[in-house]
């Protein structure tokens, strides 16, 4: 079946500008989350989604990031004035929780780059 | 939260050659995934092995849960096996979901 998909791919914003990410998880999966790969790094989490509810926000760099999912399928991630430390890989994932047992899985992610 | 380390850092081999990766943490394992970041930056799951042993062609993963560590075995590698490779477990102690943890990646080349 179909993975997870975002869009845009590639997105270059110039510093101050607002941006708008999106994830489609693969399809009946409660949990999304998103994630931040600065180059030459692991993935950091950014926030998480059970349903339509966003659980854990913990990850968010700063309040200019801003995630939402309100129903409970495809979750727009947006970040308002971008700066240049904001240029990263964004990461969603997606799983099918049974229990206290999960796998993620991921999509190609969005390439941000602010000038 | 869980802490993760990534063993070696890098590591260049020639085709052919076998290559066992590690991952430690810092705390009691859980949810632990092995990735693949290839070249275009996808993360391709490798193994979900929260403990034990599996296997899935030339790779296989061992998880031993109670001493908090898991290994990564690649045999007869080919140059498509090039990339980066993740461990990550739940960042939390817990039931229910949580995020990942990620390890800095162990960068793999594979020479012809």
């Amino acid at each position: 079946g179909a993975g997870v998909s975002q869009s845009p791919r590639y997105k270059v914003a110039k510093r101050g500008q607002d941006v708008a990410l999106r994830c489609d998880p693969i399809s009946g999966h409660v949990s999304l989350f998103w994630y931040q790969q600065a180059l030459g790094q692991g993935p950091e989490f950014l926030t998480y989604f059970q349903n339509e509810a966003q659980l854990d926000k913990s990850g968010l760099p700063s309040d200019r990031f801003f995630a939402e999912r309100p129903e409970g399928s495809v979750s727009t991630l947006k970040i308002q004035r971008t700066q240049q430390e904001d240029s990263a890989v964004y990461l969603c994932a997606s799983s099918l929780v049974r229990g206290s047992a999960y796998e993620q899985y991921f999509g190609p992610g969005t390439r941000l780059t602010v000038t | 939260g869980i802490q993760v380390e990534q063993s070696p850092p890098d590591l260049i081999l020639q085709e052919g050659a076998n290559s066992t990766l590690r991952c430690n943490f810092s705390d009691s394992v859980n949810n632990l995934q092995w990735f693949h970041q290839n070249p275009w930056g996808q993360l391709i799951n490798l193994f979900y092995i929260p403990s034990g042993t599996k296997q899935n062609g030339r790779l296989s993963a061992t998880t031993v849960a109670t001493e908090r560590y898991s290994l990564l075995y690649i045999s007869s590698s080919q140059t498509t096996d090039s990339g980066v490779y993740f461990c990550a477990d739940r960042m939390y102690s817990g039931g229910g979901a949580d995020g990942l943890t990620f390890g800095k990646g162990t960068h793999l080349i594979i020479q012809p």
